[in-house]
Parts: structure tokens; sequence; C-alpha cells
């Protein structure tokens, strides 16, 4: 049973760019969450999503970024017009409930902007 | 607002020693949970704590609940170098999905 993957590993943009990074969670899992983490800090929320449907993106900037879970295929955190202080590892997170389960995390996606 | 904290925030010790890291956080909980993350790496989950006075034990690492007192605790046993990592715990927010909301974390460094 596969973990969760999340790719690309590392991703290089430039400023102005847009940058997508992919989840796929753990099998038989449907619920979604993506963190952020800034060097030396703990983890940030930013959204948990269930397919096709965002439950709490309170963590989410207001703009620039967007996240979706669809139906098929991976979940997707898509930041647009990307700016020095995007730079960070973002994590997706699966479980297979949204109550008092562990969250199972991917290797995430270490974004620099340049 | 939630808030977690935790202490201390760097920790050196030296192999077969005993310690104590803390985890405090602001507002009432029943679930806790303890991360290990190395280095690069993601994180591992280690402990799921869900009620108070609830204490898991794996190896050489313990962790308590007390959500009386809003305290966490992650005791480590006679240290090895295998476990210099960055221990993070984490409270959910919610009533509903896992919006966690993490402590700054522990970077504990074991020597020879």
């Amino acid at each position: 049973n596969a973990g969760v993957m999340q790719n690309p590993r590392h991703l290089v943009r430039r400023r102005g760019q847009e940058a997508r990074l992919r989840c796929s969670p753990m099998k038989g899992h449907s619920h979604v969450y993506w963190y952020r983490q800034l060097p030396e800090e703990g983890l940030k929320f930013m959204v948990y999503l269930q397919k096709e449907n965002i439950i709490d993106e309170s963590g989410m900037p207001k703009e620039r970024f967007s996240a979706e879970f669809p139906k098929e295929g991976p979940s997707i955190l898509r930041i647009q017009q990307v700016v020095r202080g995007d730079s960070a590892a973002y994590f997706c997170a699966s479980s297979p409930i949204g109550r008092n389960e562990k969250l199972f995390f991917g290797s995430g996606t270490q974004l620099s902007v340049l | 607002e939630l808030k977690v904290e935790q202490n201390p925030l760097f920790l050196s010790m030296q192999e077969g020693k005993n310690y104590t890291i803390y985890c405090n956080y602001s507002t009432t909980s029943d679930r806790l949970y303890w991360y290990r993350q190395d280095p690069g790496k993601s994180l591992e989950s280690l402990f799921v704590l869900l009620s108070n006075g609830a204490v898991k034990q794996e190896g050489r690492l313990m962790a308590s609940l007390d959500t009386k007192a809003r305290l966490s605790t992650l005791h480590i046993t006679a240290a090895v170098h295998d476990l210099s990592a960055t221990y993070f715990c984490a409270v959910d927010k919610t009533d509903y999905g896992q919006n966690f909301v993490f402590g700054p974390g522990t970077r504990l460094s074991v020597l020879p």
C-alpha cells in the first residue's frame, strides 16, 4: 500500500510564475490536508478537502492560492504569481475518516521562488 | 485562537540520559498527537492521545496527556543517537477533520 505521494519533490519557480503541487492520498483515504512549513517552524494548516469539496480553507491566503481534489486524480495546490515569501515546504496529508485518526504525511514539495 | 507551545525548543542531551519535552495548549481539546520529523523528511506519527490521562509508550518514548492542565509530555528514557530529530505536538482544533495546530517543534540532538 503506497503512502501519500507528492510531486514534484522540488520545484523552482521565478517570481510571477505559477506553481502546481500534486498529492495522491493513500489508497482508501478520502480526506486530504495541505500544510505549509517555513524554515525552522512548525506546520501551518492551509486547507482540508474531501473529494470535490473544500471543507475548511481557513488557513489559505485569500489571494493567489487555490486547492482542489477532483473526483478523479490527485489533489492540486495551485499558487499563482508566486513571490519569494511563498518559498516553503508544502506537505500533504491524508486520513481515512474525519476524526480521531492520525494523519499520514507525504514527503513534501520544497518550493523555491527565485 | 488555539496556541500550542513546546519547551524546550532545542535540546542537546547525552546518550543514556532521560528527559521530558512539554507541550502546552491554550484551549480545551482532548485530542493530541506527537510527530517526529528528520531533517529534510516528512512527518512520522508517533502517538495519538485521545483522552485525559492517556499514556502511550513505544520503545524509549512515552507520551501522556492531561487535558485539565492542557499539557502533554513526551518522555525520553535512556536516549540513543537514533532519537535525534525534531518532535512536534499537534492539537486538533475542530470537531471534524484534522485541522491541526502544530507546536513550533523541539529539536533534539543526542550526543554520544
